[in-house]
């Protein structure tokens, strides 16, 4: 079984400022995605940014990127030049890549960081 | 909006009701998962179902029932439901089980009273 660690319930951050959200995990897989979602105040999740396990690259979109260490199996998620709209929970999230398919066994989520953006 | 729907967005329900959550996603998708979101808790897989029929139960509960009837629509019928599971339930979806990015739907906030 796979756990999802998010040790920061919550952070606050000024506007325009970069925030690194931290999150390890735990598998015996080798074959994995990871990722980052993101649930404002409406409550509808998003995908913010992905990581295949194989990737050595960081995965980046726009203002935010990952630092994906596997060997210390941790995943990051650094916001650059934060935004009020930024504000929300920010969940870490795993899949394992499988023949069966690894969506089978759905996420594995963290317990969140509520991250709060203040003007 | 990421093309996934969700009805009722808020329902309150006594311990002997019975009542449905419906899911509904526009996507395309062949695969359709229910997940409860807790107070203080991670989220909690559920059920996974692809192309109609389930391939995942996680030890949920026989009060907790399952219906997908097809690829775009998804039910979880309540009966005889406990206060414990009242919980904001989420509904995903994905192109198929194999693949990784799964788009969620508002949720139904529950409150079983």
């Amino acid at each position: 079984a796979q756990t999802v660690t998010q040790s920061q319930p919550e952070m606050s951050v000024q506007e325009a400022e970069t925030v690194t959200l931290s999150c390890t995990y735990d598998t015996s897989e080798n074959n994995y995605y990871l990722f980052w979602y993101k649930q404002p105040p409406s409550r509808q999740m998003i995908l913010v940014i992905r990581q295949e396990a194989y990737k050595q690259q960081n995965a980046t979109e726009n203002r935010f990127s990952v630092n994906f260490q596997k060997a210390a199996k941790s995943f990051s998620l650094k916001i650059s030049d934060s935004q009020l709209g930024d504000t929300a929970m920010y969940f870490c999230a795993f899949m394992k890549q499988g023949n069966s398919g690894g969506g089978a066994d759905g996420l594995t989520f963290g317990k969140g960081t509520h991250l709060i953006i203040q003007p | 909006e990421t093309g996934v729907t969700q009805t009722p967005r808020h329902l309150v329900m006594g311990m002997t009701n019975k009542k449905s959550l419906k899911c509904e996603q526009h996507l395309g998708h062949n695969a359709m998962y229910w997940y409860k979101q807790s107070a203080k808790k991670p989220l909690e897989l559920m059920f996974v179902y692809s192309l109609e029929e389930r391939v995942e139960n996680n030890s949920v509960p026989s009060r907790f029932s399952p219906e997908c009837p097809n690829s775009s629509h998804l039910f979880l019928h309540l009966h005889t439901l406990q206060p414990e599971d009242s919980a904001l339930y989420l509904c995903a979806s994905s192109r198929d089980t194999t693949f990784d990015e799964q788009y969620f739907g508002p949720g139904t906030r529950l409150t079983v009273t």
